[in-house]
């Protein structure tokens, strides 16, 4: 099955800097990549997405960028506010729906 | 749209109890989901339903049952608790067509313990 793997598990950075978030997959069928946001006490929220037929996908100040060949994907988030400290989750999947969740990644941007 | 809804917000069960988890959603998805989220990690696949009358099962399903009777409702049922299912549960659904994954949309969570 899918061995998904999210680093690192925590990031700290300065408002206004740039945080990234690597997940690496092992199921070369993935075809499909997710980021979602979950902020406390809520349930996760899509943010960006990208499919295998597509390198580099950008959404104002947040992008994500697929390496096929090395089997993983990138969140990059520019220029960060307060409100995007949240968990972040990657979500890659092979077209079975049955979504593999990374273990998360616990963003705080201090102001 | 009120999305999708989950009810009830917490609830404590005792071990050996039931209960059934309500999920509905309003957006005339086809594709339903059952995650459970435990504290600091990811979150597991239990069940998932492609359409009404149809239901399979994910990554973590013993424990649980599902049906689905209708586009808009999707319960989960516990039949004997377990301190093992302390956890959050989530609902989440999805308008998928020519097999190719869309976006999710996530319902605000069940709260579980079991003592």
């Amino acid at each position: 099955g899918e061995n998904v793997e999210q680093h690192p598990s925590t990031l700290s950075v300065q408002e206004g800097d740039s945080a990234v978030i690597k997940c690496t997959y092992s199921d070369s069928a993935s075809n499909y990549f997710p980021w979602y946001k979950q902020e406390l006490g809520k349930g996760p929220q899509l943010i960006i997405d990208i499919r295998s037929n597509v390198g580099e996908k950008k959404d104002q100040r947040i992008a994500v960028t697929l390496n096929k060949t090395a089997k993983h994907f990138s969140l990059h988030i520019t220029e960060t506010q307060p409100e995007d400290s949240a968990v972040y989750f990657c979500a890659p999947t092979p077209g079975t729906y049955k979504y593999i969740f990374g273990t998360g990644t616990r963003l705080k941007v201090l102001a | 749209n009120a999305g999708v809804t989950q009810t009830p917000k917490f609830r404590i069960l005792k071990i050996g109890q039931s209960m059934t988890l309500q999920c509905t959603q309003d957006m005339n998805h086809n594709y339903m989901y059952w995650y459970r989220q435990d504290p600091g990690m990811g979150l597991k696949l239990i069940y998932y339903s492609v359409g009404a009358g149809i239901t399979d099962k994910g990554e973590v399903p013993n424990g649980y049952n599902v049906s689905r009777s209708t586009t808009e409702d999707f319960p989960l049922r516990l039949e004997l608790a377990a301190p093992s299912q302390t956890s959050v549960y989530f609902c989440a659904s999805s308008y998928s067509r020519h097999n190719r994954e869309e976006t999710q949309y996530f319902g605000p969570g069940t709260r579980l313990l079991v003592l």
